[in-house]
């Protein structure tokens, strides 16, 4: 199954700034899925990523807010804009395992605290 | 509307005694079904999943789950627990075409007391 290296672990960011997510597959996926789990919260999608394509966003979420990129189909890059406290969550990729969807892989998280 | 619903919050159960922990899910499709592990600063790991054939699913560290269609659930079960395995547990839900992302349910928090 796929490895997913996910930067940075953690990070205490100022409100008002930008922190941009990035995942690093080892083989070469057409989707990977971005989640939010906000504290003591379930995960919730916040849009699908194809490479080459724009990223397809769920109710609540905005690209000017969560900008994407998938320049390629081993990484992608998240960014959370214009940070508030609210935005304080753990932050997830995902991707699915093999053909005929077997699973899903998930990166280790990233821990955002906004302060 | 898809979804999935872990009724118990927070469950404590003794050392060695038995688990058992819900997951109900409502999906238009048919299901492939995930029960994941989380870690106090940890990420997710895979207990086990269901795609189809036998029911009864076998996972790692011990844990099976058992599909039951007509319930629309898929319990998690344990025969002994330890110390180890409180965390916070998560039933997903996805559909059997690739690519589709999954729904989770809101967690279950396992406390193990001594």
């Amino acid at each position: 199954s796929a490895v997913i290296s996910q930067k940075p672990s953690r990070d205490i960011c100022q409100r008002g700034t930008s922190l941009t997510i990035q995942c690093q597959v080892d083989s070469q996926v057409t989707m990977m899925f971005w989640y939010r789990q906000q504290p003591g919260q379930s995960l919730t999608l916040i849009a699908t990523a194809n490479q080459g394509s724009e990223a397809t966003y769920e109710s609540g979420f905005v690209i000017d807010k969560f900008p994407i990129s998938r320049p390629n189909l081993t990484f992608s890059t998240l960014t959370v804009s214009n940070m508030s406290p609210e935005d304080s969550s753990i932050y997830l990729c995902s991707v699915p395992q093999g053909w005929g969807n077997y699973g899903y892989t998930f990166g280790s998280g990233t821990r955002l605290t906004v302060v | 509307a898809q979804s999935v619903t872990q009724p118990d919050i927070h469950i404590t159960v003794s050392e060695g005694a038995s688990l058992e922990l819900r997951c109900n899910y409502s999906y238009g499709a048919t299901p492939y079904l995930f029960w994941y592990v989380q870690s106090p600063g940890q990420g997710l790991q895979l207990l086990l999943k269901y795609f189809s054939g036998d029911t009864l699913v076998q996972g790692i560290k011990g844990f099976e789950a058992e599909f039951k269609r007509s319930q629309s659930s898929f319990n998690l079960r344990k025969p002994s627990v330890h110390w180890s395995d409180a965390a916070e547990y998560f039933c997903a839900v996805g559909a059997q075409q690739a690519g589709t992302a999954l729904i989770f349910g809101k967690g279950t928090t396992l406390s193990v007391s001594s």
